[in-house]
């Protein structure tokens, strides 16, 4: 069964540490990205990437830096998580056009 | 730039009443995609639908029908003879082929089923 998974389901963490998100899928898909969910706003990109050490921002990437050193895997990165990044993050990979994706389960981390 | 907007932030029926979920996008692209996701309380989306820019028939799908009018930029999806188990956050979502495959979503819109 094809998918894609993230590392944790729920996080906690103090204000000013570093954060790692991981996600790896395992489609061979060339395209990932990291989503931001929160109520009312819907899914907003964060960054995503095309390639492997590729790497594109989306609508909010203020806060965020990405790592793509293998095409299944792409972490999300939280330099100094603050409490206005407790959030729910979504993790999808694609094929190219005609668009496949799979989203993974979700982390919802909470910034304390 | 591109833009989807889901008005109906939550909406509760009864089990088997019939339900339309709205979904409206602005979009300059001429080729561009559009697409249904269901999230139940697990928190996993679920693929539902795609259409694309040229392909204006509606579809059906056991109890779900989707209605693409591009006149109004419009992409609404109607559950028929609603079940509980349809409880879920609903998301329209569009894709912009200048845009590669990036999506922009809705706000989404919970859906209640009550028994």
């Amino acid at each position: 069964d094809v998918k894609v998974t993230q590392s944790s389901r729920y996080l906690v963490k103090r204000t000013g540490e570093k954060v790692f998100l991981e996600c790896v899928q395992d489609m061979d898909h060339e395209n990932m990205f990291w989503y931001r969910q929160d109520p009312g706003l819907g899914l907003r990109l964060i960054y995503f990437s095309y390639d492997v050490k590729m790497k594109e921002k989306g609508d909010i990437p203020e806060g965020y830096s990405v790592s793509r050193e293998k095409k299944e895997r792409f972490s999300l990165i939280l330099e100094s998580a603050s409490t206005n990044q407790t959030s729910m993050y979504l993790c999808a990979s694609s094929t190219p056009a005609p668009y496949g994706y799979t989203f993974g389960s979700g982390t919802r981390l909470t910034v304390v | 730039a591109q833009k989807v907007t889901q008005a109906q932030t939550e909406i509760s029926v009864v089990e088997k009443e019939d339900v339309t979920l709205d979904c409206v996008y602005e979009t300059r692209d001429t080729t561009y995609y559009l697409f249904w996701y269901k999230q139940p309380p697990s928190g996993e989306l679920v693929f539902l639908i795609r259409r694309n820019s040229f392909d204006e028939q509606n579809e059906i799908s056991g109890r779900y029908s989707w209605n693409f009018q591009k006149s109004t930029s419009s992409f609404n999806f109607t559950i028929t003879a609603s079940q509980v188990v349809d409880s879920a956050v609903y998301f329209c979502a569009l894709s912009e082929e200048t845009s590669g495959s990036r999506l922009t979503f809705g706000e989404g819109t919970q859906l209640t089923v009550n028994p």
